[in-house]
């Protein structure tokens, strides 16, 4: 399985925009690249997802590096709501179970 | 949609029992994932269906752990016998098939097992 690397934590003020980087050197051409959330106390919560294009919807954007091995998603301007582990994962068209690492723990300051 | 709808939302039993975790999926979905999420292991996919077949269980623990899904709108994960260490959060996801479409996560069973 294609693996993906993300800082264990950051910290953003509320209000700011939040930059999340991914690392995902050994992507192949053609896995989706994913990203979830999970706020405390709940399950997962799929956030955006894209294969090459810069993807935009209205919890964040999704912007990917022309060669792929790296992603980030862009909280254009994060909230208190917004204080979860934000998971990046790369999802193969030929299998499409989701492998979750231990994710990016954000904490949001008021 | 009420979403995917798990239950009990949590379980206390005794050790050597057996407990039955249950999942309703989004209807329309042809995929359903069980995970089980620990502090000391995060989260780990137990198994995956895909139209109610099962495609990977390499992720069951052991033999004491099934899953099965009858039909397109419920699943069941058991544990017979329970052992303390079973304790986690147990979470049910579904989808539409392929890479191209995000998971909807139930809202969890946590199972605590004495």
């Amino acid at each position: 399985d294609a693996k993906t690397t993300q800082p264990n934590s950051m910290e953003s003020n509320e209000e700011e925009p939040v930059h999340l980087p991914c690392n995902h050197s050994t992507i192949s051409g053609t896995d989706y690249i994913h990203w979830y959330r999970q706020l405390p106390s709940q399950g997962p919560e799929y956030v955006i997802h894209g294969l090459t294009s810069n993807v935009n919807n209205r919890m964040a954007s999704l912007a990917i590096a022309e060669d792929r091995k790296s992603s980030t998603l862009i909280l254009h301007r994060a909230t208190l709501r917004d204080a979860a582990v934000y998971y990046c994962i790369l999802m193969e068209t030929s299998y499409d179970k989701v492998i979750f690492g231990p994710g990016t723990s954000l904490s949001v300051i008021p | 949609d009420a979403g995917v709808i798990q239950s009990p939302r949590h379980e206390v039993t005794e050790m050597g029992q057996e407990v039955t975790l249950r999942c309703k999926p989004i209807s329309g979905h042809n995929s359903l994932f069980w995970y089980r999420q620990t502090m000391m292991r995060g989260l780990e996919l137990l198994i995956y269906f895909n139209n109610n077949v099962p495609i990977d269980d390499s992720g069951m623990p052991e033999d004491r752990f099934s899953a099965k899904m009858p039909n397109a709108s419920f699943s069941t994960l058991k544990i017979q016998p329970s052992e303390p260490r079973d304790s986690a959060v147990y979470f049910c996801a579904s989808s539409f098939s392929g890479a191209n479409y995000g998971y909807t996560f139930g809202s969890g069973t946590r199972l605590t097992v004495v």
